[in-house]
């Protein structure tokens, strides 16, 4: 059964930092993994999504990676600010499902002060 | 609007009674899923609905639990008899999807927020 971790479970930063988030998950024969963003009381926004063949994705300040082998990503946030407190969670699409089934890590409470 | 809706995006109920939450996918969209996120705990797959094909109910945890769409639009995710722990915050996600191919992104509505007393 796969099982997506995500540490640490919070995170609280000065505004400018720049800082590492990481997830992990245990069977590596997945099709995808996303990043997304919660805010609370709101649904999720995809942030970065990587193919099981790419290694990294970037987005403005975002970067994430993949190592699809040691079942390791990690989600790079770069110059940080106050807008970017949320909640962050990444999750894995299974293969051979016939669908986007998605496993989600419990997620990584963000909180940048100004 | 847009985006994904669901309604009421909060519900208080006593334990025992049904709920029905409903969710409007984006038009055009083909597949729709339903999930639950317990506190303290990630999102949990419920059931996924492709066009006109049988839904795969695979994540749904017990008979009280179903699901319905009609086509390519709204669907109602109905919890009978609830118990305390049925609170959560159900979420709905849409996407444009053909069977077997997981590329699309999903896009999920605010939930609904359940509160069973």
């Amino acid at each position: 059964k796969q099982e997506v971790t995500q540490i640490p479970a919070a995170l609280s930063v000065p505004e400018g930092e720049n800082l590492v988030l990481n997830c992990s998950f245990t069977d590596s024969a997945i099709y995808n993994l996303q990043w997304f963003r919660q805010d609370p009381g709101k649904g999720l926004t995809s942030l970065l999504l990587i193919q099981s063949s790419q290694r990294e994705q970037t987005s403005g300040r975002l970067n994430a990676s993949l190592d699809k082998s040691s079942g390791r990503s990690t989600l790079y946030i770069a110059a940080s600010q106050p807008g970017d407190s949320a909640t962050y969670l990444c999750a894995v699409t299974l293969m051979n499902t016939g669908f986007q089934k998605l496993v989600f890590g419990t997620g990584t409470r963000l909180l940048v002060s100004p | 609007g847009a985006g994904v809706s669901q309604s009421p995006s909060n519900k208080v109920t006593e334990k025992g009674k049904d709920v029905e939450l409903r969710c409007d996918p984006i038009s055009g969209h083909t597949a729709l899923y339903w999930y639950r996120q317990r506190l303290g705990q990630g999102l949990e797959f419920l059931i996924y609905f492709q066009g006109n094909s049988a839904p795969d109910k695979s994540g749904l945890p017990s008979d009280r639990f179903s699901a319905e769409r009609t086509g390519e639009s709204v669907s109602t995710l109905t919890i009978q008899r609830t118990q305390q722990e049925d609170s959560a915050v159900y979420l709905c996600a849409s996407s444009f999807s053909r069977q077997g191919t997981s590329n699309q992104p999903q896009h999920f509505g605010d939930g609904t927020r359940l509160s069973i007393l």
